[in-house]
């Protein structure tokens, strides 16, 4: 798996966007970029992903630059309950996770 | 629910004692992972099943350690012996192994063991 770098903390005004990055620079051909999310106490919550093209779903759109060595997470409107810790796994089929970024919206 | 189930939620158990966790995937989903995560850290691998087949074991996985998952639909790992540094919450999710290749797993809610 690509190993990842994430900032370790960052905040966000209820109702802006949240522009998470990550570097990936040792990411393969064939790996994936997934982005999950953890709340307190419960299990990952999975986000989107992501190989070459920008994504975009219900949750978040994901921004990946042409090289592939980095991406954005997109949350387009913060809401209080997008509180949590966001990692970004480079990977094909298991997972490894870092430390991520702990988001914190504020009113 | 059709999500991914665990159980039990909670569990406390003196060293020495051996305890037994299951997990109960979405229903069509064929790849079971089972991860620890101990306090202050990213959920860490340990292990995956393709259908009945254990494919892949990490060196977190001791002897203490095993896991079935024995007509390719729910899984349980044991934890034979327990130890102190057992204490963590151990979480399971399942995949679909889908043409071209992306495999994001969906998480349960993870079992809490705590090693008095």
């Amino acid at each position: 798996d690509a190993k990842t770098t994430q900032p370790p903390s960052m905040d966000c005004a209820e109702g802006r966007a949240a522009n998470l990055p990550c570097n990936h620079s040792t990411i393969s051909g064939n790996e994936y970029v997934y982005w999950y999310r953890q709340i307190h106490s419960q299990g990952p919550q999975y986000i989107i992903h992501g190989l070459k093209n920008n994504e975009t779903n219900e949750m978040a759109s994901l921004i990946i630059t042409e090289d592939r060595k980095s991406s954005t997470l997109i949350l387009p409107h913060a809401t209080l309950r997008d509180t949590a810790v966001y990692y970004c796994i480079g990977g094909y089929s298991t997972l490894t996770f870092g430390k991520g970024t702990m988001l914190l919206v504020s009113p | 629910d059709t999500g991914v189930s665990q159980d039990p939620r909670h569990k406390i158990t003196k060293r020495g004692q051996n305890v037994t966790f299951r997990c109960d995937p979405i229903s069509e989903h064929n790849r079971l992972y089972w991860y620890r995560q101990t306090l202050g850290q990213g959920p860490e691998f340990l292990t995956y099943f393709q259908n009945e087949a254990q494919l892949e074991k990490s060196r977190l996985l001791s002897d203490r350690f095993s896991a079935e998952r024995p007509k390719g639909s729910f899984s349980t790992l044991e934890i034979q012996r327990t130890e102190q540094g057992d204490s963590a919450m151990y979480l399971c999710a399942s995949s679909l192994v889908a043409t071209g290749g992306s495999y994001e797993q969906y998480f349960g809610p993870g079992t809490r063991l705590t090693v008095t």
